[in-house]
């Protein structure tokens, strides 16, 4: 069965970084787009960019660019979301999610979540 | 940049049927889903390509979406259905989500 396993749980400064990792199982890593979004503490689903497994690139949201890497190792079936320069309002639970694993046009499975907090 | 927007809450008697709308410039020009999530849990797809429910999702969750208007439709709407639920749906090659309807069953 498909199945996210991501990083614990992360408690950073502000200025600092934080790279969350997500290792994917049960289908062909390579095969399917990597999304990541992210979910501030009573707010909305925010959508962050993906990267393609595959050929390793990626799309990032107008919001985050300059600030957000994504990654992946396809050895290990991978994928990292790493922030920088973080602030307050980074504070969220981050998840990753691949698109259409079930051969439809979604995000059909989801990361557990990994909740970063910045605080000084 | 694109936007979806959605009712911030919506109230329905158990066993009634519960209507959210999502609303976008010729949002039923693409592809829209429905997320589902309950409080401290992953978000759920119960509905993707506008109308298909993914397999285990109740047959009482359908969509629709034509115009500027996509809708999820809850019909027979039981306690355990009382969650937030965000639309989405893509622009040129981003992903974008609506702000969230918290549906009270009630």
């Amino acid at each position: 069965q498909v199945q996210l396993v991501q990083s614990g749980a992360e408690v950073k400064k502000p200025g600092a970084s934080v790279k969350v990792s997500c290792k994917a199982s049960g289908y062909t890593f390579t095969g399917y787009y990597m999304h990541w979004v992210r979910q501030a503490p009573g707010q909305g689903l925010q959508w962050m960019g993906w990267i393609n497994p595959d050929s390793g690139a990626t799309n990032y949201a107008h919001n985050f660019q300059g600030r957000v890497t994504m990654t992946r190792d396809t050895s290990i079936s991978t994928a990292y979301m790493e922030l920088s320069r973080l602030r307050s309002d980074d504070t969220a639970v981050y998840y990753c999610a691949p698109n259409g694993v079930s051969a439809i046009i979604g995000l059909d499975y989801w990361g557990q979540g990994t909740l970063v907090t910045v605080s000084s | 940049s694109y936007e979806l927007t959605q009712p911030p809450s919506v109230s329905v008697s158990p066993g009634q049927t519960a209507s959210i709308t999502c609303s976008g410039d010729k949002l039923g020009d693409t592809y829209s889903c429905w997320y589902q999530q309950k409080p401290g849990q992953s978000p759920v797809l119960v509905i993707y390509q506008d109308t298909k429910r993914p397999s285990g999702i109740p047959e009482r969750f359908s969509g629709s979406n034509s115009g500027n208007t996509a809708t999820l439709t809850i019909s027979g709407t039981q306690a355990m259905d009382e969650a937030d639920y965000y639309c989405q749906t893509w622009d040129s090659r981003s992903v974008v989500f609506g702000g969230g309807t918290k549906l009270t069953v009630l």
